[in-house]
């Protein structure tokens, strides 16, 4: 079965670079999360989408902007890279069912990104 | 205080053993309740969700789960080398973003 596609899987960038993260969702998918996860922590929230809007907002930084595309792929934008940003970046997906709000999220292999 | 709660273990279980790994959460409008595993380094792989009070079964796996008490456990059965990993906790409310535990880390020893 098809699963959630990430690209890259490894970046390394300088201090105050920029970077692009990108995430293929589960065909029929329509909603995508992104999480950050440091070494030895659980994964944040950072941002979603369902539909090509925004639809849920966390632990974002301002430096940070994404959005999601008519073919239901998302770009998360990172800018002025800082040292701290140095994390493994998950894509998640997942379907709106009818009814319960089961919400099955179903992750991609992540990027890890290096700011150097 | 995170909204969900787990042990951090490490919890060491012998081979063919069974590991229980429990759950809290604070957040009473809760629905949905999901169990991932993760190996170093590797994304999240979802095991099971649950979201009506009582035991869920799927092979080796057992969710079990009490909104009353905000509580929600796994059962690892026959527990296998393979099972090592660290088993984080969900929990979502109707669409939205998951909140996760710290995870607990299951060493099966041979």
């Amino acid at each position: 079965a098809a699963g959630v596609i990430q690209s890259p899987r490894h970046l390394i960038k300088e201090k105050r670079e920029t970077a692009t993260l990108k995430c293929y969702p589960i065909p029929r998918h329509d909603t995508v999360y992104w999480y950050q996860q440091g070494p030895g922590q659980d994964p944040q929230f950072l941002i979603s989408f369902y539909e090509k809007m925004q639809s849920d907002k966390g632990s974002i930084p301002d430096r940070f902007s994404a959005q999601q595309f008519s073919d239901y792929h998302s770009e998360l934008n990172m800018s002025s890279l800082e040292l701290g940003d140095s994390a493994l970046y998950f894509c998640a997906s997942s379907t709106r069912t009818s009814g319960r709000g089961d919400n099955e999220q179903f992750f991609g292999p992540g990027t890890r990104l290096t700011v150097l | 205080q995170k909204e969900v709660e787990q042990n951090s273990g490490p919890l060491s279980v012998p081979e063919g053993a069974i590991a229980s790994l429990n759950c809290t959460y604070s957040d009473r409008g809760s629905q949905s309740f999901f169990w991932y595993r993760q190996y170093s380094g590797k994304s999240p792989e979802l095991i099971m969700f649950i979201y009506s009070n009582g035991d869920k079964e799927d092979g080796r796996f057992t969710a079990q789960l009490n909104k009353a008490s905000q509580y929600v456990s796994l059962l690892i059965r026959d527990s296998q080398p393979s099972d090592s990993a660290t088993y984080l906790c969900a929990v979502n409310r109707d669409w939205g973003k998951f909140q996760f535990g710290a995870g607990t880390q299951v060493v099966v020893t041979p």
